[in-house]
């Protein structure tokens, strides 16, 4: 299907354990972006990619990695989860040709660490 | 450092009545841009509207409405007669120029504001 999606939907983990998400689409759109949603903080950066093998630190990356060897995927690592990390983890792409671009977002993830 | 806020957290409503959810920004940059997204029950985002700052012309799209004023540094969303279905959180976020950078458009959220519509 096209679009952006996101793997898994839910996820319940246990403190310390590396816990990955997934993120592909479908658009080939240049720009991705982790965002994560918690309650009185709305949506905040996590990292974003403005191409394969472009990363960079957004508002909140402590704790994450990403990669981005394919376009089309962004996986977002959590190496050692933490309970402060509970939280639903939106990707999204745009097309980045401007800045100007509406940004795409998957479904979201819903991330429980216990 | 640009922030977004949206004072309201929560608006309840009765059906068809008109309802204001308010956006103030803060940014040093002269262009930027603005939107609204809206978040259902269902969880996923959904693109409204995007505004840049040379454009004070405000919008309105069947029942929706938007009012930008840059002297008051804000980008009001109106809904006219408003509907059970349009109960859900409503995101406004701002995104900066970084044209030099390439850094596309990295959106800062406000915390968004609950709206619900009864019947």
């Amino acid at each position: 299907d096209a679009g952006i999606t996101q793997s898994p939907r839910y996820k319940i983990t246990e403190t310390g354990r590396q816990v990955t998400l997934m993120c592909h689409q479908t658009w080939s759109h240049s720009y991705m972006f982790w965002y994560r949603q918690d309650l009185g903080h709305g949506l905040r950066l996590i990292y974003y990619s403005a191409a394969a093998d472009i990363t960079d630190k957004g508002e909140v990356p402590d704790g994450y990695v990403v990669s981005r060897s394919k376009t089309e995927n962004f996986p977002l690592t959590l190496e050692s989860a933490t309970r402060s990390q509970t939280s639903v983890y939106f990707c999204a792409s745009s097309d980045g040709e401007g800045i100007t671009d509406e940004q795409y977002f998957g479904p979201g993830t819903r991330l429980t660490v216990t | 450092a640009q922030k977004v806020t949206q004072a309201q957290t929560e608006i309840s409503v009765v059906e068809k009545e008109d309802v204001t959810l308010d956006c103030v920004y803060e940014t040093r940059d002269t262009t930027y841009y603005l939107f609204w997204y809206k978040q259902p029950p269902s969880g996923e985002l959904v693109f409204l509207i995007r505004r840049n700052s040379f454009d004070e012309q405000n919008e309105i799209s069947g029942r929706y409405s938007w009012n930008f004023q840059k002297s008051t540094s804000s980008f009001n969303f109106t809904i006219t007669a408003s509907q059970v279905v349009d109960s859900a959180v409503y995101f406004c976020a701002l995104s900066e120029a970084h044209i030099l950078t390439g850094g596309g458009n990295k959106l800062t959220f406000g915390t968004g504001t609950q709206l619900k519509v009864e019947l």
